[in-house]
């Protein structure tokens, strides 16, 4: 069965520094997805990665895949207020169908 | 461009109530459709998807069924809501190809009261 955790869960940063987020599955994948949820909205796709070693980069936020570790993480670089959201990593099972989420990570970033 | 339409935005029913959520997609034919739901703070579970007019694949047993009747329409019902029925209700869609990412429209918030 595919698992998919997420951490942390929750990340309160101030504006300017930097951090990871980390996601973490439990059997052979080749798809991965990072989603932005702002609060009471609904999700906005970020990054889709395809391949091993697969690195994408938008604005602020840069997200890499180790299909090997089985990880992916988002990096966030010299954080701003707006980068606010929860942030959700999905990844594929056989299908283009389901995908198995992770809980989400609450980042709150203050000015 | 495509784009996602759902509705209502909100919606308080009473325990026992039927439901009933509308999903279209704009812009692209033959689209996988979805429905999920996300209780408040957590992750979002798959509910049903379609790849079809009439396909239906269920995710998960419950008092809930999914229609599509037409090419770009997807339809959210139960003849009887639950307490536990509440949470946000989101429908996605996506291309045929397999490295399409979900694309959701603005969901729809449901309290049974």
């Amino acid at each position: 069965e595919l698992k998919v955790e997420q951490n942390p869960l929750f990340l309160s940063m101030q504006e300017g520094k930097n951090y990871t987020i980390y996601c973490n599955y439990s059997t052979t994948s080749d798809r991965l997805y990072w989603y932005r949820q702002d609060p009471g909205k609904s999700l906005e796709s970020l990054f889709v990665l395809l391949s091993n070693g697969a690195v994408k980069q938008e604005g602020r936020l840069m997200a890499s895949l180790d299909t090997k570790a089985r990880l992916s993480t988002l990096h966030i670089t010299a954080a701003v207020h707006d980068l606010s959201a929860t942030y959700f990593c999905a990844v594929s099972m056989d299908s283009n169908y389901q995908l198995i989420w992770g809980a989400g990570t609450k980042l709150i970033i203050k000015p | 461009s495509q784009t996602i339409h759902q509705w209502p935005a909100t919606l308080v029913q009473p325990v026992g109530s039927p439901l009933s959520l509308e999903c279209t997609v704009e812009g692209t034919s033959n689209p996988n459709l979805y429905w999920y739901r996300q209780a408040a703070g957590r992750g979002l579970q798959l509910l049903f998807y379609s790849v079809g007019i009439g396909q239906i694949s269920s995710e998960v047993p419950q008092n809930l069924s999914a229609s599509r009747p037409q090419d770009r329409q997807f339809i959210l019902s139960s003849k009887k809501l639950l307490l536990s029925d509440s949470g946000f209700y989101l429908c996605a869609w996506n291309g045929p190809a397999a490295n399409s990412p979900l694309h959701f429209g603005n969901g729809t918030r449901l309290t049974v009261t």
